[in-house]
């Protein structure tokens, strides 16, 4: 089945507690990015990839880290999480930045 | 900076009745994508419409079609025969052409209620 996956779904952490949240796709996607939602600001978006190795900053880049070394892995980094980065996380690929984007089931985080 | 701008927070619709969602956008590019994703309560995104800014003619997809005026920089989602199903968050979206930069923007969304 094509599809984006996510893990973990849901994260509670402290601050500062570094952090890793994979994403994954089996659709041999050229382009993968990350977002995060909150309410009333809809979703932003942190980083993107248009390849392997190369990924650039989105809307919301600060506080976050990200890398591309294979083509279907995109993991989200967070070095030293903030409660302000408590938010809905999804990941998300296209065959190319233009077509249509299919979305991971998100990621919910909490840092406290 | 490329902004994208839903006016109406909330709306809702009677169930078989027809309803309008209002996008507009921001850019000064001549190339670019609109597309209207939907997230019901599950959170899950789903693309319901896509829109190439050089096609003139406005994208369809069974009940829903949108009205894509370039030189106002509007985007609207019309829903038709709105069904307890399209009850859900709307959001729309642009992306500049592949050689502008590929970074994508969202509006705040439309959280849609369908009435029975």
């Amino acid at each position: 089945e094509a599809q984006v996956t996510q893990n973990p779904r849901y994260l509670i952490t402290v601050t500062g507690k570094k952090l890793t949240v994979t994403c994954s796709q089996n659709m041999n996607h050229e382009y993968m990015s990350w977002y995060r939602q909150d309410p009333g600001l809809g979703l932003r978006q942190i980083y993107y990839s248009m390849n392997v190795e190369v990924t650039d900053k989105g809307d919301v880049p600060e506080g976050y880290k990200v890398s591309r070394k294979e083509k279907r892995n995109f993991p989200l980094i967070l070095e030293s999480p903030s409660p302000n980065q408590t938010s809905l996380y999804f990941c998300a690929s296209s065959p190319q930045g233009t077509d249509t984007q299919y979305f991971g089931p998100g990621t919910r985080l909490t840092v406290l | 900076a490329q902004t994208v701008t839903q006016s109406q927070p909330e709306m809702s619709v009677q169930e078989a009745e027809t309803v309008t969602l209002s996008c507009t956008y921001d850019t000064s590019e001549n190339n670019y994508y609109l597309f209207w994703y939907k997230q019901p309560p599950s959170r899950q995104m789903i693309l319901v419409i896509r829109q190439e800014a050089y096609k003139q003619q406005n994208a369809t997809e069974n009940r829903f079609s949108v009205n894509f005026q370039k030189a106002a920089k509007s985007f609207s989602l019309k829903i038709s025969d709105s069904q307890l199903g399209d009850t859900a968050m709307y959001f729309c979206a642009f992306m500049n052409s592949f050689n502008t930069g590929n970074q994508f923007y969202f509006g705040t969304g439309t959280s849609l209620t369908v009435i029975p």
